[in-house]
């Protein structure tokens, strides 16, 4: 079963647009919530993540927001560049150092 | 930098035979992990292991065993490979305690099993 549901599978999006993908989950006990980036030939790597106790967190152009009521979070790139064409997966982890990874999204930044 | 390492990039191998994915970390991490990442199934647990000569099965440890032998180092094997196990495997590692969450992963072994 999906610990960790994301959607769309797919973005495209115009230079200097927004882009925005989503995740849920089910289980409350999970305390940090991360979002990966993957290049092609590359290992996933980390971008950013949240802890359950803020709504929003900011790193330059990419912020993720948090709503615990709703068990949902999202991770939004602000003036994509096609720099930001990979791969992003969300996760979120519980006490045991695992983390569950939603099945990634695809999103492309065409100039 | 944390680096982790897998010993190849690219892997042939025919059914049945006995495939052996390496995978070496440079910086003390107590947590190591294989996943396969397969599209449209992101990436999948298949074992982890948080300390020299434990392991625990992920969720999909069929087909799979691994051994950790010494801290730096944990080996995925296939014992038997087949057509289903073509994939891309990642390793990666991660430190234990409060605050420490990343996981730093290898670039990645493409595996094809003919």
């Amino acid at each position: 079963q999906q610990q960790v549901k994301q959607s769309p599978q797919s973005l495209i999006v115009q230079k200097g647009g927004i882009s925005i993908i989503n995740c849920a989950y089910e289980n409350t006990a999970f305390d940090y919530f991360p979002w990966y980036q993957q290049f092609p030939g590359k290992g996933p790597a980390l971008l950013i993540a949240i802890r359950p106790d803020v709504s929003e967190k900011k790193e330059g152009r990419f912020t993720i927001s948090f709503n615990k009521s709703a068990k949902q979070f999202s991770l939004h790139i602000m003036d994509s560049q096609p720099g930001d064409s990979a791969t992003y997966f969300c996760a979120a982890k519980a006490g045991n150092n695992r983390l569950a990874f939603g099945k990634g999204n695809q999103v492309v930044v065409i100039p | 930098d944390v680096k982790v390492t897998q010993s190849s990039r690219y892997l042939v191998k025919r059914t049945g035979e006995k495939v052996f994915l390496e995978c070496v970390q440079d910086m003390d991490h107590e947590n190591m992990f294989w996943y396969r990442q397969d599209p449209g199934l992101g990436l999948r647990l298949i074992y982890f292991s948080y300390d020299v000569k434990m392991k625990e099965k992920g969720d999909i440890p069929e087909g799979y065993s691994v051994s950790r032998e010494k801290k730096e180092r944990f080996s995925l094997i296939l014992e038997s490979a087949s057509t289903n196990q073509t994939s891309m495997y990642l390793c990666a590692s991660s430190q234990t305690g409060t605050g420490y969450n990343e996981q730093f992963f290898g670039p990645g072994t493409r595996l094809t099993v003919l």
